[in-house]
């Protein structure tokens, strides 16, 4: 069936340097895209969003790029500090169902990021 | 209040009791979402609401789960007869309106013995 999900479970990366986190989508017909952090014992955060008639939009120290035609996502953060150590999760939305607004967001499986010191 | 709340954060109850997991959002948020997330995965959709009407509850995995919104702000997702795979975290999120960026509560951990 279609479902978001996510390249790797696990990535390590050394302080100071850039985390990319993929993610995979299968659902053509989704146009709004969002990720979360959720440290542990905590609830999920928003981070960024992005909308389908776009390809890339930046925050603060975080990148989200995205390639309709190969149904990809990623996340970029910049100089990857102890403080983002977190489960990091894509998810998606379909505006429409049978021509009806759906605001359903469906998440994908997460990726862990460790941050090497 | 300033965030999402939840309550109970801890339920514990034996098969076949039933269950009240109470969600209350931000204050003038009108949608609210329900989910359910295992230990490891990403939160499971279970329902939502806008105001007080329940828009989607293709989520809800079986007859014993509904929730209701009943005055637009509140939420209350039950669980009846349960059973030990209903064991997880509950989530609450609350939105200003549809699928813009969610604020999610702290949750509330059910364990079904």
């Amino acid at each position: 069936g279609e479902s978001v999900g996510l390249h790797l479970p696990t990535l390590s990366v050394q302080e100071g340097d850039n985390s990319i986190i993929n993610c995979a989508y299968s659902n053509s017909a989704s146009d709004y895209f969002i990720w979360y952090k959720q440290e542990s014992g905590k609830g999920p955060q928003f981070i960024i969003d992005i909308r389908s008639n776009m390809d890339k939009r930046q925050g603060q120290r975080v990148t989200v790029l995205l390639n309709k035609t190969v149904k990809h996502l990623s996340l970029q953060i910049a100089a990857t500090q102890p403080g983002d150590s977190a489960v990091y999760f894509c998810a998606e939305n379909t505006a429409t169902r049978s021509g009806n607004r759906d605001d359903k967001i469906i998440f994908g499986k997460g990726t862990r990021l460790h941050i090497l010191p | 209040g300033a965030g999402v709340s939840q309550s109970p954060r801890y339920k514990v109850t034996k098969r076949g009791q039933d269950v009240a997991l109470r969600c209350d959002p931000i204050s003038g948020h009108v949608s609210l979402y329900w989910y359910r997330q295992a230990l490891g995965q990403g939160p499971e959709f279970l329902t939502y609401f806008n105001y007080e009407a329940q828009q989607d509850k293709s989520g809800l995995p079986n007859d014993r789960f509904s929730a209701e919104r009943p005055e637009g702000s509140i939420s209350t997702l039950t669980i009846q007869r349960t059973e030990q795979r209903d064991s997880a975290m509950y989530r609450c999120a609350s939105s200003s309106f549809g699928r813009n960026s969610q604020f999610f509560g702290p949750g509330t951990r059910l364990t079904v013995l």
